[in-house]
């Protein structure tokens, strides 16, 4: 299978615990993006990485939350002290880094946050 | 007002019609349209995209766009129940989302 993966699939943890998700994108692609959706709602985007570089972040993504990408392949998400609020679809996606990059989702982590 | 909006449906169509489902935008600068198709607890899917002012054609499906009104479109031509699904705009290339437009394809 040559698509992005996510890891894991589903998580529950208790509020105040500490998650970590793992993204492995599509083995071309450059550009790895994370976002979040919530039931009802498009995706809103987090934060995105071009190799091992985080670009940008969005506002959303409070001081609890930090993604890296070592190496500018896999990228991890962590959430520390989890909040009920925190309890969503995390998306990645991966793109090539082109001037209109069609990006490409993994499966997601759903978080249950109890 | 939101960055992208659509109407959150359900469009409901019978099977082998044309389903047409709208989209608009605010940001005048915005320069890639993106359509992606999500069926209920699954990922976003790619089906969609266009750049330049018009239609683009791939298959059943026909998206159009209209910078002048911000205004972008997905024709689904054909219609089949497996295509029920929400299908959701993006733009730009951090993908602002809309909320989605719920489609329901009935035999």
């Amino acid at each position: 299978d040559t698509g992005v993966s996510q890891d894991p699939r589903h998580k529950i943890t208790k509020r105040g615990q500490n998650v970590t998700f793992r993204c492995d994108p599509i083995s071309e692609h450059n550009r790895l993006y994370w976002y979040r959706q919530t039931l009802g709602q498009g995706p809103e985007f987090l934060t995105y990485f071009q190799n091992e570089a985080q670009l940008e972040k969005s506002r959303l993504l409070s001081d609890r939350f930090s993604a890296e990408r070592p190496k500018g392949s896999f990228s991890t998400l962590e959430i520390q002290r989890t909040e009920q609020g925190d309890s969503a679809m995390y998306l990645c996606a991966s793109s090539l880094d082109q001037p209109y990059n069609e990006q490409f989702f993994g499966p997601g982590t759903r978080l249950t946050v109890l | 007002q939101k960055e992208v909006e659509q109407n959150s449906g359900p469009l409901s169509v019978p099977e082998g019609a044309i389903a047409s489902l709208n989209c608009t935008y605010s940001d005048r600068g915005s320069q890639s349209f993106f359509w992606y198709r999500q069926y209920s607890g699954k990922s976003p899917e790619l089906i969609m995209f266009i750049y330049s002012n018009g239609d683009k054609e791939d298959g059943r499906f026909t998206a159009q766009l209209n910078k002048a009104s911000q205004y972008v479109s997905l024709l689904i031509r054909d219609s089949q129940p497996s295509d029920s699904a929400t299908y959701l705009c993006a733009v730009n290339s951090k993908l602002i989302f809309g909320a989605g437009t719920r489609l329901a394809v009935h035999p």
